[in-house]
């Protein structure tokens, strides 16, 4: 059974940094690539950014409102992908889903932690 | 990368069917066969519905499928249960190697 557990959320100020941590289990992590999407409380879902496997390259994307604050990165031998986030701004205050990207599905995020709340906040 | 656009809502009688529309351009939706649906129950993570325009996961109930024409995707789901009221969300690649999400349809079983 695929499994994806979040950890690391919390209450930061503002300005502020922290790593998220999504560990998995239950398929070859090593094989797929990585996606977070952040939630904010009653608004809708928004793509964060992704890292792809090592057969990509590890290559890495993210939405414009992170890119250059937020680095998303991977560890295959402990099957754990990471978010660091820099420059915490209110607005990234959310749920942060780390989901699989088409490891069994296309181009879909097939698989979903429960998530890890980041509240950003003075 | 803009949002794609998604009804706030729709809603439907139990046996009835709905469809959510999903509008994006030319760089998302229009240029890949790479929309994916997804339903979320309040307190829960999403769940993955269709994945690349009409393909089902194994364990989705048949009630529910997946068409494109042009920039438009769309999701219906037949056979309206009360279990379906979540609200529900589209993806699309992008050309930026991006992904980007629609804003959410709630939908109401009445």
């Amino acid at each position: 059974e695929v499994q994806l557990v979040e950890s690391g959320g919390g209450l930061v100020q503002p300005g502020g940094s922290l790593k998220l941590s999504c560990a998995a289990s239950g398929f070859t992590f090593s094989g797929s690539g990585m996606h977070w999407v952040r939630q904010a409380s009653g608004k809708g879902l928004e793509w964060v950014g992704r890292i792809t496997s090592k057969a990509s390259s590890y290559a890495t994307a993210y939405a414009a409102s992170v890119k250059g604050r937020f680095t998303i990165s991977r560890d295959d031998s402990n099957n754990t992908a990471y978010l660091q986030m820099n420059s915490l701004k209110t607005e990234d205050t959310a749920v942060y889903y780390c989901t699989t990207g088409g490891y069994n599905y296309g181009y879909s995020f097939d698989y979903w932690g429960q998530g890890t709340l980041l509240t950003v906040s003075s | 990368q803009s949002a794609l656009t998604q009804p706030a809502s729709v809603s439907g009688s139990p046996g009835q069917s709905i469809t959510i529309s999903c509008t994006g351009t030319s760089s998302d939706v229009g240029g890949y066969n790479y929309v994916s649906w997804y339903q979320q129950h309040p307190g829960k993570a999403p769940k993955l519905l269709i994945y690349d325009v009409t393909n089902r996961p194994s364990g989705v109930s048949y009630r529910v499928s997946g068409s494109k024409s042009g920039n438009t995707a769309s999701l219906t789901i037949s056979g309206l249960q009360a279990a379906d009221e979540a609200d529900y969300y589209c993806s699309s690649y992008t050309t930026s190697s991006t992904r980007v999400f629609g804003g959410g349809t709630k939908l109401t079983v009445l």
